[in-house]
């Protein structure tokens, strides 16, 4: 039972041009969303995160966008730069026994091309 | 501040063996969380502790997996006996309550 999911194994954009990954999620007790960054051989660090009272956030090149209604996220990077290629993991948190708790997407494979 | 370090990085075991990861969190995080990396899952939740406490450990995948947390700054996570499916990335991260920060993992591949 995935509660988040990346549908989207893998995204390859051109150099310069807006990257869009998507995330989708089911339990409506997700208050709080956030992206993840993970180079090879390096654990995943925190890169943007959107309260479900938002509908948007922007820091820089990355902006992520929330639609309650139909429990769904997005990322969008631009311009799109050679260093953004990484995986990208989508994560919902709910507060359980007053720890954050988080769930991951599959994460998305995204390939940044010159 | 050095983060959250894994050891070992790396680890071949043969089928049967037990498999011991260790896991050093961030001075003054009372959160622990173990994951598990696989291309079909992304990341799992499989145990996670506060204040060395083991509070939901419904995402242990089976009895042959178990964690503790002797102490504010050492988590380990325990295979027993290893299977050739249990090969993945393992996580740990700490958290003071609010975002997490995640070690370099360790790989584990069972022959």
């Amino acid at each position: 039972d995935q509660q988040v999911k990346q549908n989207s194994p893998s995204l390859s954009v051109q150099e310069g041009r807006i990257s869009i990954l998507n995330c989708d999620y089911t339990n409506s007790m997700f208050d709080y969303f956030l992206w993840y960054k993970k180079y090879p051989a390096e654990g995943p660090t925190f890169l943007i995160s959107i309260s479900s009272i938002k509908d948007k956030n922007e820091d820089g090149r990355f902006t992520v966008f929330l639609n309650k209604s139909a429990k769904h996220l997005s990322l969008h990077i631009v311009p799109s730069q050679p260093g953004d290629s990484a995986v990208y993991f989508c994560a919902a948190s709910a507060l359980v026994q007053g720890a954050q708790k988080l769930v991951f997407g599959q994460g998305t494979r995204l390939t940044i091309n010159p | 501040d050095a983060g959250v370090i894994q050891s070992p990085r790396h680890e071949v075991t043969e089928m049967g063996q037990e498999v011991t990861l260790r896991c050093k969190p961030i001075s003054g995080h009372d959160y622990l969380f173990w994951y598990r990396q696989t291309m079909m899952r992304g990341l799992e939740l499989l145990i996670y502790f506060n204040n060395n406490v083991p509070i939901d450990d419904s995402g242990m995948p089976e009895d042959r997996f178990s964690a503790k947390m002797p102490n504010a700054s050492f988590s380990t996570l325990k295979i027993q006996p290893s299977e050739p499916r249990d090969s993945a990335v393992y996580f740990c991260a700490s958290s003071g309550g609010y975002g997490y920060t995640f070690g370099s993992g360790t790989r584990l591949t069972v022959v």
